[in-house]
């Protein structure tokens, strides 16, 4: 399977606790989106790198949240100290930016990681 | 406030029916895209429309990006059960590292 994976893909936790995603993108592409989605909404950008640099936060994003993409390859996020308004499906994507058709960043999406905190 | 308007938000039809689902912004987009989702999975990219008046055919589905390329639809014909699912179009902006502002979905649902 060559698409985009997320590890796990389902995450139940108690409030206060640290959580951690794993994303795997599409191997030659070279960005890489952290999306969150809640229930009847779209998603929402959280965050994306280029290679391993990390290029724009949301808002979104507060000092909880980290994400790291070390060797510009996966990509981890992690929550840490979580609320229960951190409950979400959280999504990753990757697209190839350099030129010709991929310069549109056509996004493709992994299956989520959906976090439950209780 | 929505960025990205989608309208209706829910559809429920009989099989064979056509439908169109619209998507409305006031900005400007350098790129649209239409994805699918279906219940605990990541959206399925359906699109991509880059040219204003663009039209795209892909099966039973017709997209349209609008001449200002501020809006855009989806058309489909004949609509099946397997059709049933989130429609999402998300626009984007080459200049701020393409992120996608995403609508809030129509929510389709094909009896047969």
């Amino acid at each position: 399977d060559t698409g985009v994976s997320q590890n796990p893909r389902h995450k139940i936790t108690k409030r206060g606790q640290n959580v951690t995603f794993r994303c795997d993108p599409i191997s030659e592409h070279n960005r890489l989106y952290w999306y969150r989605q809640t229930l009847g909404q779209g998603p929402e950008f959280l965050t994306y790198f280029q290679n391993e640099a990390q290029l724009e936060k949301s808002r979104l994003l507060s000092d909880r949240f980290s994400a790291e993409r070390p060797k510009g390859s996966f990509s981890t996020l992690e929550i840490q100290r979580t609320e229960q308004g951190d409950s979400a499906m959280y999504l990753c994507a990757s697209s190839l930016v350099g030129g010709g058709r991929s310069s549109y960043n056509e996004q493709f999406f992994g299956p989520g990681t959906r976090l439950t905190v209780l | 406030t929505q960025l990205l308007e989608q309208s209706p938000q829910f559809l429920s039809i009989q099989e064979g029916e056509n439908l169109t689902v619209y998507c409305n912004s006031s900005s400007v987009f350098s790129s649209l895209q239409w994805y699918r989702q279906e219940p605990g999975e990541g959206p399925v990219l359906l699109v991509t429309v880059v040219t204003g008046g663009e039209v795209k055919k892909l099966k039973r589905l017709t997209f349209q990006f609008g001449d200002a390329r501020k809006d855009s639809s989806l058309h489909i014909t004949a609509a099946q059960p397997g059709d049933t699912g989130l429609y999402l179009c998300a626009g984007a902006w080459n200049n701020q590292g393409g992120k996608l502002i995403f609508g809030q979905g129509t929510e389709l649902s094909v009896k047969p």
